[in-house]
């Protein structure tokens, strides 16, 4: 079935240094790729996303690229500060009978050091 | 606007007994997902509703799980016999038809003694 995979599990970085996730997905249809943002106990927070139709997207300091070949896509934040420590999660979506579900990588806790 | 919301925030339950989630989406959404999100892993797909009726259940674990959503907004899942293992959060998302973008409640964290 659909799978995506989602490296590093944990990523520390020190306070103005970058950050950055990547993920890959097995389903070739999926078409819309979003990242997620969950403080600890709160619920995920959409923070950025891309369509299939483009390679790159930025919002200030973070930015997603995405290759569709590779079937890859990654997160990058700049310019890090202490309350971007948090787990981000990559997702694709699977459409499959009229579903537009989301398939989840298993997250990287970010650590951004002061 | 208002985001989704769902309640109660946490629950705790003995084995064996039946237990009800809800959640009340973005006015408008007419799509509703649920999802289960366990310790240290991203959320797992329940089911997806479109307006009343369940157009993709296939993420339901048994047959002991089971959501509705009567009215094409406020949406109920229901878990009849838990078990130990059904502890986590249970998370509801909801989106315009026709967009992409899932908007998360805060979740209900379950704990099955």
């Amino acid at each position: 079935g659909e799978n995506v995979e989602q490296h590093p599990s944990t990523l520390s970085v020190q306070e103005g240094d970058s950050a950055v996730i990547k993920c890959t997905y097995s389903d070739s249809a999926s078409n819309y790729f979003p990242w997620y943002k969950q403080e600890l106990g709160k619920r995920p927070q959409l923070i950025i996303d891309i369509r299939s139709n483009v390679g790159e997207k930025k919002d200030q300091r973070i930015a997603v690229t995405l290759n569709k070949t590779a079937k890859h896509f990654s997160l990058h934040i700049t310019e890090t500060q202490p309350e971007d420590s948090a787990v981000y999660f990559c997702a694709a979506n699977h459409l499959q009978g009229g579903s537009e579900k989301l398939v989840f990588g298993k997250g990287t806790k970010l650590t951004v050091n002061p | 606007g208002a985001g989704v919301s769902q309640t109660p925030s946490n629950k705790v339950t003995e084995k064996g007994k039946y237990v009800e989630l809800r959640c009340d989406p973005i006015s408008g959404h007419t799509a509703l997902y649920w999802y289960r999100q366990s310790l240290g892993q991203g959320p797992e797909f329940l089911i997806y509703f479109q307006g009343t009726g369940a157009a993709d259940d296939s993420g339901l674990p048994n047959d002991r799980f089971f959501a509705v959503r009567p009215e094409g907004s406020v949406s109920t899942l229901k878990i009849q016999r838990t078990e130990r293992g059904d502890s986590a959060v249970y998370l509801c998302a909801s989106s315009l038809v026709g967009s992409y973008e899932q908007y998360f409640g805060p979740g209900t964290r379950l704990t099955v003694t």
